[in-house]
């Protein structure tokens, strides 16, 4: 069963740092391209970023470019976002997802971990 | 950035009944196109991909259509469990880009 288990979120000051993590089992965590997706409160669903199988690759939106970092470590089968300079804008449920390939539907998600920018 | 618009905002239905939402995309997106169903309080779920492909799992009485711009859901006999909120998405290019969501109550 495919299973993905974020965690890191909370409260966190505008201008600070923030990582979030996703521990992934019950499937080959290299054979799929990885994703966050977010959701602010009572809102829609907004992609974030993406990153290839090896890591070699990552795509960003324009709102977190230059901010937001996304990584992966395959050996310890877990999908990683750097948060920098965060703003009162990117107060959402971040979700992680996974991708068969680069432009593909997201097949799974985990049950979110919350992330709150505020003073 | 693609855009996605998606119809009605809001929906009541009896039990039983048949459902239809609407996406429009704002250009061609040869039929990547994905719906899913989130719960309240619940991550989303995927439903239909490739426009019109059924995720496993999902029952038969939803199908989904379309081409090019103009992309639909179908609920066949609407059933208690699927009250939730829709949401179209576009995977033809970057940045994917999610319809506002459809959010279906029972009448």
């Amino acid at each position: 069963e495919v299973q993905l288990v974020e965690s890191g979120g909370g409260l966190v000051q505008p201008g600070r740092s923030l990582k979030l993590s996703c521990a992934a089992s019950g499937f080959t965590f290299s054979d799929y391209y990885m994703a966050w997706v977010r959701q602010a409160p009572t809102k829609g669903l907004e992609w974030v970023a993406s990153i290839s199988y090896d890591g070699g690759s990552t795509y960003y939106r324009d709102s977190v470019k230059g901010r937001f970092t996304i990584s992966r470590d395959n050996a310890k089968s877990s999908l990683y976002l750097q948060m920098d300079s965060l703003r009162s804008e990117d107060t959402a449920t971040y979700y992680c997802t996974t991708l068969k390939y680069r432009y593909n539907p997201f097949a799974y998600w985990g049950q979110g971990t919350l992330v709150t920018v505020s003073s | 950035d693609i855009r996605m618009t998606q119809s009605p905002a809001s929906l009541s239905a009896s039990l039983g009944e048949t459902v239809n939402i609407e996406c429009l995309a704002s250009e061609d997106i040869y039929s990547d196109l994905a719906w899913y169903q989130q719960k309240p309080g619940k991550s989303p779920q995927l439903l239909i991909y490739n426009a019109n492909s059924l995720q496993n799992g999902v029952p038969s009485r939803f199908s989904g259509s379309g081409s090019g711009t103009q992309y639909s859901l179908k609920i066949n006999s609407l059933q208690s469990e699927d009250v939730a909120t829709y949401f179209c998405q576009q995977y033809n290019n970057y940045p994917y880009t999610f319809g506002a969501g459809t959010k279906l109550e029972l009448k």
